[in-house]
């Protein structure tokens, strides 16, 4: 079956607009995770959504937002970007909400630039 | 606060030989899990070996096994007759609590040399 898919691949913005990425998760997986990975810092942990709703979030400011839909999609929406939030923002889905009881299967994830 | 420390940034290895990979953390929690997470230069988070803590015996998959020390609060990873393939970078990650928030060490790169 198919995977995880993160659309698109790479983005070059600019300071001050908004970007929007999608994560479209493996078919019957219910839960989205999104994280933010660069050099420095590592990952880190964005937010997760299941059934619609946001379970758990991040130390991330109020610019970073997020949604997942009826079917599972899951979006997140970065305003006003900033230089600093140039990194690859990977997607991972799983079955349920519980980590410790299912793998969670990440996408190839989205190289935003900010210029 | 819980942490994930990979203290060697690079590793390198010959192809067939042995390495191990540290993994520290720090967590006041009882029952959680820890990974080893593979990625590849195509970026893809690729799950290598998960361990639940309040199992003792350590994890094997293949040629990926671990050593848990939970005492230590220790969890390397260990590849033998190593491939080609394996060249990587590898996350340590935990776990705890119902929820999807992965906790990740900064990760090391494996050079693989044939």
């Amino acid at each position: 079956k198919a995977g995880v898919t993160q659309t698109p691949r790479y983005l070059i913005k600019t300071r001050g607009q908004q970007v929007t990425l999608s994560c479209s998760p493996i078919s019957g997986h219910r839960s989205v995770s999104w994280y933010q990975q660069t050099p420095g810092q590592g990952l880190q942990f964005l937010f997760e959504y299941f059934s619609e709703t946001q379970r758990n979030k991040g130390n991330f400011p109020g610019r970073f937002s997020g949604r997942q839909f009826s079917n599972s999609r899951s979006e997140m929406n970065v305003s006003t970007l900033e230089l600093g939030d140039s990194a690859l923002y990977l997607c991972a889905s799983s079955l349920n909400s519980n980590l410790m009881n299912t793998e969670a299967f990440f996408g190839q994830g989205t190289r935003l630039t900010v210029v | 606060a819980q942490t994930v420390t990979q203290s060697q940034p690079e590793m390198s290895v010959q192809e067939a030989e042995t390495v191990t990979l540290s993994c520290t953390y720090d967590t006041s929690e009882s029952d959680y899990y820890l990974f080893w997470y593979k990625q590849p230069p195509s970026r893809q988070m690729i799950l290598v070996i998960r361990q639940e803590a309040y199992k003792q015996q350590n994890a094997t998959e293949n040629r990926f096994s671990v050593n848990f020390q939970k005492a230590a609060k220790s969890f390397s990873l260990k590849i033998s007759d190593s491939q080609l393939g394996d060249a990587a970078m590898y996350f340590c990650a935990y776990n705890a609590g119902n929820n999807r928030k992965l906790i990740w060490g900064l990760g090391t790169s494996l050079a693989v040399n044939p």
